[in-house]
C-alpha cells in the first residue's frame, strides 16, 4: 500500500523559511516523479511544484518560482518542499502527491495526508 | 493557461439519485482530464483519469466522458459516502484545476 507522510508544517512569519518533508513506503520511490499540491483554508487545490523521478526535471508555478526549491532523496524515499521568503498567501495545506510515471505527467495517483503551514505575524 | 470552470459549485441530492458534474475547459484539452474526489479533512483521491478510465479501486457507479473542451462525471446511483467535493483536472498543458463542485446531502 502507497503511504506519504508530510511534516515540517507550522506557524512561520513572513519572510520566513520551512522546509516540508515527504516519507514514502509500499512503492518503488526512485521509479515516479512526485509533487507538492497545495490547498488554502476553504479553498481549491494548486499545483505547487514537481520533479521527475532522477530529479533531472524542476517544475514551479509561477506563484512560487524562486521562492520554492523540490528536492528529493531517493536513498531515503524522500521529498522536500525548501520554501523561502514566504507569504501570507502561501498558508495552506500542502499535500505531497505521487505522479502515475517516472517523467511528471501531472496524474497525481496517490496523496499523503498534508501538513498545514501557516504564514503570520 | 488553461482554466476549467466546473458547475454546478453546488449540487444537492439524495442518496440513490444520479449525479452530473460538469468540467469545461477554456481550450481543448484532448482527453488528458482527471476527477478527484475531497471529502473534508482528507486528501483528495483519484476517480478518473483521461476522461473516462477508472483508477484502481473505484466503484463503476463513477465514470467520466467527454473530450475536447467539454466533460462529464457521472455517478450512477449515489451512496452516502459519495457526498464530498469533486475536482476536475487537465494536463495537456501543465497542469491546473477546476475550482471544485460540492456535492451535498439534499
Amino acid at each position: 500500500e502507497v503511504q506519504l507522510l508530510e511534516s515540517g508544517g507550522g506557524l512561520v512569519q513572513p519572510g520566513g523559511s520551512l522546509r516540508l518533508s515527504c516519507a514514502a513506503s509500499g512503492f518503488t520511490f526512485s521509479n515516479y516523479a512526485m509533487n507538492w499540491v497545495r490547498q488554502a483554508p476553504g479553498k481549491g487545490l494548486e499545483w505547487v511544484a514537481g520533479l521527475s523521478s532522477s530529479s533531472y526535471s524542476t517544475y514551479y508555478a509561477d506563484s512560487v518560482k524562486g521562492r520554492f526549491t523540490i528536492s528529493r532523496d531517493n536513498s531515503k524515499n524522500t521529498l522536500y518542499l525548501q520554501m523561502n521568503s514566504l507569504r501570507a498567501e502561501d498558508t495552506a495545506v500542502y499535500f505531497c502527491a505521487k505522479d502515475h510515471a517516472a517523467a511528471a505527467v501531472w496524474l497525481f495517483d496517490s496523496w499523503g495526508q498534508g501538513s498545514l503551514v501557516t504564514v503570520s505575524s | 493557461e488553461i482554466l476549467l470552470t466546473q458547475s454546478p459549485a453546488t449540487l444537492s441530492l439524495s442518496p440513490g439519485e444520479r449525479a452530473t458534474l460538469s468540467c469545461r475547459a477554456s481550450q481543448s484539452v484532448s482527453n488528458d482530464l482527471a476527477w478527484y474526489q475531497q471529502k473534508p479533512g482528507q486528501a483528495p483521491r483519484l476517480l478518473i483519469y483521461d476522461a473516462s478510465n477508472r483508477a484502481t479501486g473505484i466503484p463503476a457507479r463513477f465514470s467520466g466522458s467527454g473530450s475536447g473542451t467539454d466533460f462529464t462525471l457521472t455517478i450512477s446511483r449515489l451512496e452516502p459516502e459519495d457526498f464530498a467535493v469533486y475536482y476536475c483536472q487537465q494536463r495537456s498543458s501543465w497542469n491546473t484545476f477546476g475550482q471544485g463542485t460540492r456535492l451535498e446531502i439534499k
